[in-house]
């Protein structure tokens, strides 16, 4: 079956400190890997798209990777700031005809402590 | 940068009437809508795809007739749920992309059907 997981429902780090995210994905061939965040009773906002031939992408203290063999895409927030607290998700598209499905993973709560 | 308008933000309604939701594209045409429903402390789960001009895609073991949607523009999708039961409650939240452009979310509605 098909699946989006996410490592970890929650995570608590430490202002300052580096938080990294997991996604793992299986029965899945995407061409690209997106990162969203969303803040409680909000719509996700999107934040980093990484393609299939990418190993990497870079914006600001955000950077993620991406593994094809491993089904893998890695988050990170480098010097991480309580504003970063929010959930955090990996979604794919799915091509589906002329439309390419979103599919979102579980989810992250990231929780950073002052 | 695009933006996605959704009405209502909140709506509370009496078990067996109709709810109606409304998602706009601002700034761009919108060729595909989507909706998904997202339950608390969970991901998003997609409901269905909408075209402009053409029916509704619905995932799996997604009633289409309770779930009415209706994409008559390139700015303006909707979605109504009809006799809703308080099972139905939930937080719905719309996506819409141009032709070959990111996704771009609404801000969400909380139906709460008591």
């Amino acid at each position: 079956s098909q699946k989006i997981e996410q490592n970890s429902e929650a995570l608590n780090i430490q202002e300052g400190k580096t938080a990294t995210l997991t996604c793992n994905y299986t029965n899945y061939s995407p061409a690209y890997l997106q990162w969203y965040r969303q803040d409680p009773g909000r719509g996700p906002v999107f934040l980093l798209l990484i393609r299939e031939n990418e190993k990497e992408k870079r914006k600001e203290r955000l950077k993620v990777t991406f593994d094809t063999t491993l089904k893998q895409s890695l988050f990170h927030i480098t010097a991480s700031q309580p504003a970063d607290s929010a959930t955090y998700l990996c979604a794919l598209a799915e091509s589906g005809g002329a439309t390419n499905k979103l599919i979102f993973g579980t989810g992250t709560l990231l929780a950073v402590q002052p | 940068g695009a933006v996605v308008s959704q009405h209502p933000s909140r709506v509370i309604c009496k078990s067996g009437t109709s709810v109606k939701i409304e998602c706009r594209s601002l700034d761009f045409q919108a060729t595909t809508m989507f909706w998904y429903r997202q339950f608390p402390k969970q991901s998003l789960m997609l409901m269905a795809t909408s075209n402009e001009g053409s029916k509704a895609t619905y995932e799996q073991g997604v009633e289409k007739d309770k779930f009415l949607i209706n994409h008559a523009s390139l700015t303006l999708s909707t979605l109504t749920v009809t006799s809703a039961h308080p099972e139905d409650s939930s937080f719905y939240i719309c996506s819409a992309r141009a032709s070959g452009s990111g996704y771009t979310f609404g801000s969400g509605t909380r139906l709460t059907v008591v």
